[in-house]
């Protein structure tokens, strides 16, 4: 069974403090994604990466930077956690960019994040 | 620019009832068209996919979707719905060198 896994489920980070969130997938795809969740707002795209070492801002980068260095691995870093950054973080793989392909993106369960 | 549109943020139907979410999308070209559905704390789960032919696409739990590129439409549809089906759904869209773009979510509950 293909997987994307999230390192934590929940998270609570004080203000100013630098955050990493985990994602790892088993696919050998080369896509990844880290999305935000918020209610009334859906999914907004923060930034994505379609190959190691590469990556494009999304809609929403402002505050946040990525990492990756293997292709099964992309990290989101919160250089400085601040309250508006509370949030369910949702990490994707996909083989294609724009998800055409069998399984689309394939998500993670989320790291709900708060910031106190 | 491209955009998703899910005109109803909030849907309750009756157990058994049947359902339509809609979905209408701004875009140049013929995208990728998407439903996913997620559970309470959970992650989203693909439903069904459109890529090209047939205009009515079968997805997972009985449910399905038609494209219509008349409308700019890819509405979802379950002919009776039951409690499980109680969840978020989102409607995504996507094409060529873009990441898929998600709609604001559809909030669907059951009632018995």
């Amino acid at each position: 069974d293909v997987k994307v896994t999230q390192s934590s489920r929940y998270l609570v980070k004080r203000t100013g403090e630098k955050v990493f969130l985990e994602c790892v997938q088993d696919m050998d795809h080369e896509n990844m994604f880290w999305y935000r969740q918020d209610p009334g707002l859906g999914l907004r795209l923060i930034y994505f990466s379609y190959d190691v070492k590469m990556k494009e801002k999304g809609d929403i980068p402002e505050g946040y930077s990525v990492s990756r260095e293997k292709k099964e691995r992309f990290s989101l870093i919160l250089e400085s956690a601040s309250t508006n950054q509370t949030s369910m973080y949702l990490c994707a793989s996909s083989l294609l960019l724009a998800g055409g392909s069998d399984y689309g993106y394939t998500f993670g369960s989320g790291t709900r994040l708060t910031v106190v | 620019a491209q955009s998703v549109t899910q005109p109803d943020i909030h849907i309750t139907v009756s157990e058994g009832a049947s359902l339509e979410l809609r979905c209408n999308y701004s875009y140049g070209a013929t995208p990728y068209l998407f439903w996913y559905v997620q559970s309470p704390g959970q992650g989203l789960q693909l439903l069904l996919k459109y890529f090209s032919g047939d205009t009515l696409v079968q997805g997972i739990k009985g449910f399905e979707a038609e494209f219509k590129r008349s409308q700019s439409s890819f509405n979802l549809r379950k002919p009776s719905v039951h409690w499980s089906d109680a969840a978020e759904y989102f409607c995504a869209v996507g094409a060529g060198g873009t990441a898929l773009i998600f709609g604001k979510g559809t909030t669907l509950s059951v009632s018995s």
